[in-house]
């Protein structure tokens, strides 16, 4: 089945840096990329995807890059800020799972203020 | 907007005792999930129903079991708790066709003693 490894598994940058989480999948027919953000105590919620007919994706300070040759898909956090600050989770939807994700482990992220 | 709700916060209860967890969302969504999340070990599938009275396995269905008679409603039995079970699990919903986005509720962190 499908897997997903996500590095790293913490990340501590300045605010103003840029933060970049990096996720490998093993199912080459996974079509359907998302990042979730959790912050603490809250449900995670989805910030940005990517499908697999596309390489990159932006929506204002992130964006989204995929290497389908490679398989792996980035998550890029430029001029961050304090708000930035939680767990990012990524997932791939292998082709035959429907509606399932299947997520990384997560990479913790703090911006110093 | 999408609203999943989860019937506690926190709870805790005893080894051996049988654990009901409910879920509620008011989408219409066909598609509900239970997670479980661990630090370092990301969100992990235990149940996934994509209709009621429909269920299939996860990656961690040992356990645990589901229920759902309405389609709203979608609830994880855990039939004898047992401490290795104390977790913060997460429910979700989503659509089918379209969007893969996934909707979740606020988490119910589940002690067992």
């Amino acid at each position: 089945g499908e897997n997903v490894e996500q590095h790293p598994s913490t990340l501590s940058v300045q605010e103003g840096d840029s933060a970049v989480i990096k996720c490998t999948y093993s199912d080459s027919a996974s079509n359907y990329f998302p990042w979730y953000k959790q912050e603490l105590g809250k449900r995670p919620q989805l910030i940005i995807d990517i499908r697999s007919n596309v390489g990159e994706k932006k929506d204002q300070r992130i964006a989204v890059t995929l290497n389908k040759t490679a398989k792996h898909f980035s998550l890029h956090i430029t001029e961050t800020q304090p708000e930035d600050s939680a767990v990012y989770f990524c997932a791939a939807i292998p082709v035959g799972y429907g509606n399932k994700l299947v997520f990384g482990a997560g990479t913790i992220l703090r911006v110093k203020s | 907007d999408v609203k999943v709700t989860q019937s506690s916060r926190y709870l805790v209860k005893r080894t051996g005792e049988k654990v009901f967890l409910e879920c509620v969302q008011d989408m219409d969504h066909e598609n509900m999930f239970w997670y479980r999340q661990d630090p370092g070990l990301g969100l992990r599938l235990i149940y996934f129903s994509y209709d009621v009275k429909m269920k299939e396995k996860g990656d961690i269905p040992e356990g645990y079991s589901v229920s759902r008679e309405k389609k709203e409603r979608f609830s994880l039995i855990l039939e004898s708790a047992s401490t290795n079970q104390t977790s913060m699990y997460l429910c979700a919903s989503s659509q089918t066709g379209g969007s893969y986005e996934q909707y979740f509720g606020p988490g119910t962190r589940l002690t067992v003693t």
